[in-house]
């Protein structure tokens, strides 16, 4: 079975800070990898995410997830971050070639402070 | 083009009442899926259906809910009797049908609070 743990329930940060939301998966078999945001009272937005090829996968408003193998991780990063980021964002995996039955973690909230 | 539209956006019943939730999918979509998010938990996937049938209920809870998507566009998940724990957010979300699935995307609706007390 596959799950995803988010290091991290809250992130604090100021206004052009860079940021990183941390995001570790468990499964037995390839997955794909997703990141999606929830701005408040919205709908869950896709980011970014990972099916296969570079490593390095360039979303939506200037963030960024560096899928590590190795280390069962997909990390979101944004260089500089704008008070408009503030929102809930989850990191959520499914099993290659399956249908797109996401597993999702727990969320972490992101308030950028001026 | 219109997106996922969930009614309704809020519902605040008492337990032991039975409340209905509505999903309406983007057209052309044949994917609908349920997610339900617990109190600042994670959101767990509760069904899938390909049209009219369903394909993966493995996370229904109980016997409580019942959802159906007759004639294969909108959704509607019923909880009867309504308990305590059953409150939270109830999302869900439509996909194509396509034979590459880097082409898929999930695209989700706001979402309904539900709140039993």
């Amino acid at each position: 079975a596959q799950s995803v743990t988010q290091l991290d329930s809250q992130v604090p940060v100021f206004e052009e800070a860079p940021v990183e939301l941390r995001c570790n998966y468990s499964s037995s078999v390839s997955v794909y990898l997703f990141w999606y945001v929830q701005y408040p009272n919205q709908g869950l937005q896709l980011l970014l995410k990972y099916l296969s090829g570079s490593t390095l996968v360039k979303g939506i408003n200037g963030f960024e997830a560096e899928f590590n193998k190795s280390q069962t991780s997909f990390h979101l990063r944004k260089p500089s971050v704008h008070i408009s980021d503030t929102a809930e964002y989850f990191c959520a995996v499914t099993i290659s070639g399956g249908y797109n039955k996401l597993i999702f973690g727990a969320g972490t909230r992101l308030a950028v402070h001026p | 083009e219109a997106g996922v539209t969930q009614f309704p956006s809020h519902s605040v019943i008492e337990k032991g009442q039975t409340v209905t939730l509505r999903c309406d999918p983007i057209s052309g979509h044949d994917n609908l899926y349920w997610y339900r998010r617990v109190m600042g938990k994670e959101i767990k996937f509760l069904l899938h259906f390909v049209k009219e049938s369903k394909q993966d209920e493995s996370g229904m809870p109980n016997n409580r809910f019942l959802a159906e998507r007759t004639g294969g566009t909108y959704s509607t998940l019923k909880v009867q009797p309504a308990e305590l724990e059953d409150s939270g957010v109830y999302f869900c979300a439509s996909s194509q049908v396509v034979t590459a699935w880097a082409d898929t995307e999930a695209f989700f609706g706001q979402g309904t609070r539900l709140t039993v007390v």
